[in-house]
């Protein structure tokens, strides 16, 4: 089973300023075929479902603002928020959707400072 | 627009079966090339995925909870439902269903999520 491990756990940044979340995965998810990473981050807020914003590692869902960006490749992706809104503020997950089971990363919680 | 609703008893018995019926609407589930899946989340805790289903009838369970888990789905109804039997108290959590793109087999990013449903197993 591929195991998802993400930091920090939760980090603290100030309104307009970047934040980044890292999410490793324990096998490549790189399906060297096609040149597609399996991975997916999805934002919750309390007491609502996830949301997804990126697929294919890279590419934004539909009407996810574009401060929203996923980069990486293989086993090290990363979710950047190039300038935090208060909107921001949630948990954020990694998934990967390379096989079975599918699996997420813990969550890292992002608040402002 | 796709919409998921869950529906289901909200509390449980150990031991007892939990049985959960999740709605589409606003398109069929029987076109596309879909999966229809459930995850779950203890409170407090993160996301764990339970099964996934393709309207074809291929289903794909978590190794962890393969021996109780059970989905199915009913076309004629536009309804996916889950069974989890021989529940426990760490069974306890929000029931989500979700809509998945296929991927590889069984295999998908969720892209239109349930509200989710609390369901409590306590005698």
């Amino acid at each position: 089973d591929i195991v998802m491990t993400q930091s920090p756990d939760s980090l603290a940044v100030s309104l307009g300023e970047r934040a980044t979340i890292n999410c490793n995965s324990s096998q490549s998810v790189l399906y060297t075929s096609n040149n597609k990473n399996y991975l997916a981050w999805y934002q919750q807020k309390p007491g609502q479902p996830p949301r997804l914003l990126i697929y294919w590692a890279s590419t934004r869902e539909s009407g996810v603002p574009d401060r929203f960006s996923g980069s990486g490749s293989g086993t090290d992706f990363t979710l950047t928020i190039s300038s935090l809104q208060a909107a921001d503020v949630a948990v954020y997950y990694c998934q990967q959707y390379y096989s079975t089971p599918l699996a997420f990363g813990q969550g890292t919680k992002v608040e402002i400072k | 627009q796709l919409q998921l609703q869950e529906s289901g008893p909200g509390l449980v018995k150990p031991s007892e079966t939990l049985s959960l019926t999740c709605s589409v609407s606003g398109d069929s589930i029987s076109t596309g090339s879909y999966y229809w899946g459930w995850i779950r989340q203890p409170p407090g805790k993160g996301l764990e995925w339970i099964a996934n289903i393709h309207y074809g009838g291929s289903t794909y369970y978590n190794p962890s909870l393969k021996s109780r888990v059970t989905i199915s789905l009913d076309t004629s109804r536009d309804q996916f439902s889950l069974k989890l039997s021989s529940v426990t108290a760490a069974d306890t959590a929000v029931y989500y269903c979700a809509k998945a793109e296929v991927a590889f087999g069984g295999t998908g990013y969720l892209d239109h999520w349930g509200q989710g449903t609390l369901v409590t197993v306590s005698s």
